[in-house]
């Protein structure tokens, strides 16, 4: 079946980087985006960024700009969100999303299980 | 204060209906990008509940429906049930933004 199966949980210090990654299956990677969410405990979604498995092109939101990078491999339809320089409010449930591809306002049909990441000195 | 606009709850008794509104302006919702809606259950994922304004995925009863008119959404819930507790969040594109956004989420209560 088409799932995104996300890595495990994570505990950081502030300052430091964390690296997530969403493994795809069931469906033909490349045609598809992918996005990545977050969720501060008690809080909203928040859009952090989208990357086209395709072409590898990146849209991120603006508030992250410097500090988030997406990435891609294809070889084993895997997505990856690497965000640096940490700060407590950095914790949060971070998920991937599968999307249309596009770019633009392409609805988000596939969610991964979510990954917990913590950061307290 | 996130760009697209929800209330904050809403409830209702079972066998109602309730409408949750998601306002936007012109540089999302307004602008014809689409707004799509998804249903959040306490400490799980968000599942997409409505795609492209008012498009259900499969598997997806048909109480549930979506409406866009100018710069707002709506959801509507018909036939409340308990299983329908939850957050709800609208989503759409903003081009002053250059990314996705999303509502701020409204926690229904099924009385």
């Amino acid at each position: 079946q088409v799932q995104l199966v996300q890595s495990g949980a994570e505990v950081k210090k502030p300052g430091a980087s964390v690296k997530v990654s969403c493994k795809a299956s069931g469906y033909t990677f490349t045609t598809y985006g992918i996005s990545w969410v977050r969720q501060a405990p008690g809080q909203g979604l928040e859009w952090m960024g989208w990357i086209s498995a395709y072409i590898g092109n990146t849209k991120y939101a603006q508030k992250l700009q410097g500090r988030v990078t997406m990435t891609t491999d294809t070889s084993t339809s895997t997505a990856y969100m690497e965000l640096r320089s940490l700060r407590s409010d950095d914790t949060a449930v971070y998920y991937c999303a599968r999307d249309g591809g596009s770019g633009y306002d392409d609805s988000f049909d596939i969610w991964g299980q979510g990954t917990m990441v913590t950061v307290s000195s | 204060q996130s760009v697209l606009t929800q209330p904050p709850s809403v409830s209702g008794a079972p066998g109602q209906r309730v409408t949750i509104s998601c306002t936007g302006s012109g540089s999302n919702i307004g602008a014809r990008y689409d707004v799509h809606w998804y249903q959040q259950l306490p400490g799980t994922a968000p599942k997409l509940l409505i795609y492209g304004n008012n498009n259900r995925p499969s598997g997806v009863p048909d109480r549930f429906s979506g409406s866009k008119s100018g710069t707002s959404a709506s959801l509507a819930i018909t036939g409340l049930q308990a299983e329908d507790e939850a957050d709800y969040y609208c989503q759409s594109y903003d081009s002053s933004l250059s990314g996705s956004v999303f509502g701020g989420g409204t926690k229904l209560t099924v009385l």
